[in-house]
């Protein structure tokens, strides 16, 4: 089990500018979610997305988007970066949409943003 | 809306004392709740959850309705217990999480 993994690790970028962050979910696991841990905060849901159709969005701005591919993986967007955005993004995959399927975390990308 | 607090953010035990980490929890409907843990440099994991009524690592966690609260205790603390731990709710497609409480086992 490789667990979930998420690229790139580590990401410094500019106020304005746009950003990709990656995740592959543990193989089988058809449900993924995205977080934004800031620090000293419990992580703060962004979306989930099951079976390739945005199933939930948190209380975030447009600037943020996402989507899953037929393979399950899934890209979180965000546009035009605040220095705000600066924070801990987590992954998250499960084998279904309810509470009993327990969510697998990734490491995080951590976004730095000046 | 639903909402999760754990008032503590630090907590410090010797080893072999009892820990206790609290978590209150705010939601109309029947929660479903949770606690995840995170150790230095690993990834957050799932602890135990309340619908399973299991003890992991000799934790274990009583949902309390009455007094929405959902307590993460063990008996003896062990210097592996140093860690992040977070409550959670879950609710349809998302979880809640509180703001986290560090613990310190000091031996």
């Amino acid at each position: 089990d490789a667990g979930v993994t998420q690229s790139p690790t580590h990401l410094i970028k500019t106020r304005g500018q746009h950003v990709t962050l990656r995740c592959s979910p543990i193989s089988g696991h058809k449900s993924v979610s995205w977080y934004q841990q800031v620090l000293g905060q419990g992580p703060q849901f962004i979306f989930q997305y099951y079976e390739k159709e945005e199933r939930g969005r948190g209380n975030f701005p447009d600037r943020f988007s996402a989507r899953q591919f037929p393979n399950y993986s899934s890209e979180l967007n965000v546009n035009a970066l605040l220095l705000g955005d600066s924070a801990l993004y987590l992954c998250a995959s499960s084998l279904g949409r309810a509470g009993n399927s327990p969510l697998h975390f990734g490491n995080g990308t951590r976004l730095t943003v000046t | 809306a639903q909402r999760v607090t754990q008032p503590e953010k630090l907590l410090s035990v010797f080893k072999g004392a009892p820990v206790e980490l609290k978590c209150n929890y705010s939601y109309s409907g029947s929660p479903e709740l949770f606690w995840y843990v995170q150790y230095s440099r690993q990834r957050l994991q799932l602890l135990l959850r309340h619908i399973s009524r299991e003890s992991i690592k000799g934790f274990t966690a009583d949902l309390n309705k009455g007094e929405t609260s959902f307590h993460l205790k063990k008996p003896f603390a062990q210097e592996e217990d140093s860690a992040m731990y977070y409550c959670a709710l879950f609710n349809d497609y998302k979880l809640s999480f509180g703001a986290g409480t560090t613990v310190t086992v000091r031996a």
